[in-house]
């Protein structure tokens, strides 16, 4: 079957770095998306992985490695505004996004 | 203002009622999908639209319909609510039809509806 695993919740400290990783299985695989959910809001476009490797855009980064169904997120120089759920989402052989239920991050002061 | 809206942002329907979920999109994309999200859970596909005057079924599509009439509009109906359809729904848009390319999708704000 299909499943995505990652942590329910995590905190971190303001102006700090956090990875949070993403580990999948899926039927086929067309790369790998990241979503941002703020409290009460939709889901807004991150990061799109096709290849292995790291992709940097700015404060972000999304890394990627297809052998072993794993990608991570890394958030650098930690806002408070950052403080939302991070959807990890795989897309499958059909070209349909297989949700995780998302990485709640808490930043502190 | 591009993008997707949806309507009603909130509703409380009583169960056995017929209730609509509008979204509406102005990018002039291709595909449409509707979801819910529930506490706990990943996003679960309902129903999706490769283009206008198609339409097939998701992941959780029971008690649920879709009609795509035109581009821009992606209506979603439950017949006859039921608690267990309680959720927030999710409309969302992507350039390229499913099943033929990648491509990023786009959300609109979301309608929370509570079926009592």
């Amino acid at each position: 079957g299909q499943n995505i695993d990652q942590p329910t919740e995590m905190t971190a400290t303001e102006g700090a770095i956090v990875q949070i990783n993403c580990t999948y299985q899926t039927s086929g695989f067309n790369g790998l998306f990241w979503y941002q959910q703020h409290a009460g809001e939709a889901p807004t476009f991150l990061s799109y992985n096709v290849l292995d490797g790291l992709e940097e855009k700015g404060r972000f980064s999304s890394f990627l490695s297809r052998s072993k169904g794993y990608s991570y997120l890394l958030l650098k120089e930690l806002q408070m505004k950052d403080s939302a759920s991070y959807l990890c989402a795989p897309m499958d052989s059909n070209y349909q996004l297989i949700w995780g239920a998302g990485t709640k991050l808490i930043i502190k002061p | 203002i591009a993008g997707i809206t949806q309507a009603p942002t909130s509703q409380i329907l009583a169960a056995g009622r017929r209730m609509t979920l509008r979204c509406t999109q102005d990018m002039r994309h291709n595909a449409m999908y509707w979801y819910r999200q529930d506490l706990g859970l990943g996003l679960r596909l309902i129903h999706y639209s490769n283009t206008a005057g198609t339409t097939g079924k998701g992941e959780v599509p029971d008690g649920y319909s879709v009609s795509r009439a035109n581009t821009d509009d992606f209506p979603l109906t439950l017949a006859s609510a039921v608690p267990s359809q309680t959720s927030v729904y999710f409309c969302a848009s992507s350039d390229e039809a499913s099943g033929g390319a990648v491509d990023t999708q786009y959300f609109g704000p979301g309608t929370r509806l509570t079926v009592l």
